[in-house]
């Protein structure tokens, strides 16, 4: 089955510096790579997806995450982080040989310091 | 306004009380799920439905069961709950499998 890590519980940046939230995956066919966002309180929302095409992704906010074949990685990014964007992020992969199955990651916790 | 609803958003029941959690969605999406998050584990899914009457387990099942008799409907239902269901729970719909998902707005469960 498929299954994805984000190593790191927690992620400290301050406001107007990049900022780096990791995934690694793992599939036996192509992966479906997705990023998720969840405010406190709140659902989780969209924000940005890998299906094919180009490795760089841009979506909502400002972010863009690098799908990486090699390294089975899809790390999201951004340039310049606002406080606002303190929130829990979740990477999410389905197979393509197994679509119906989504994993997600445990989550990271970020947080931007004024 | 394209929204998945879910009711109640918090319940507290006694052990062996069965209950429904209701998930509608108003987008016509043919993929609906079920996730429960706990801290430290993110999302697990318990149950997924690729169209109507048709459904199948997620990564835990367990003590839970779900029907698919409408495209737009997804009810959750725990027949004898116990504590280990003390969850906060969230439903999505998305068009397909290669599309990003809908959450509603998730319903915190505690099984006493």
């Amino acid at each position: 089955a498929q299954s994805v890590a984000q190593p790191e519980d927690q992620v400290n940046v301050a406001e107007g510096n990049p900022l780096t939230v990791k995934c690694t995956y793992s599939v036996s066919g192509n992966p479906y790579l997705f990023w998720y966002v969840q405010y406190p309180n709140r659902g989780l929302q969209f924000l940005l997806k890998y299906i094919t095409g180009d490795n760089l992704v841009k979506g909502s906010y400002g972010f863009e995450a690098e799908f990486n074949k090699s390294q089975t990685s899809f790390h999201l990014k951004k340039p310049s982080a606002l406080v606002s964007d303190s929130a829990l992020y979740f990477c999410a992969v389905r197979d393509s040989y197994n679509n119906n199955d989504m994993r997600f990651g445990a989550g990271t916790r970020l947080t931007v310091k004024p | 306004e394209a929204q998945v609803t879910q009711n109640p958003r918090y319940l507290i029941t006694v052990t062996g009380k069965k209950l429904t959690v209701t998930c509608s969605q108003n987008m016509n999406h043919e993929y609906m799920s079920w996730y429960r998050q706990d801290p430290g584990l993110g999302l697990r899914q318990i149950y997924y439905s690729m169209n109507v009457e048709v459904t199948d387990k997620g990564d835990v099942p367990e003590g839970y069961k779900v029907s698919r008799k409408e495209k737009r409907n997804f009810p959750l239902i725990l027949e004898s709950p116990s504590p280990n269901q003390t969850s906060l729970y969230f439903c999505a719909s998305s068009p397909g499998p290669a599309n990003e998902q809908f959450f509603g707005p998730g319903t915190r469960l505690t099984v006493l």
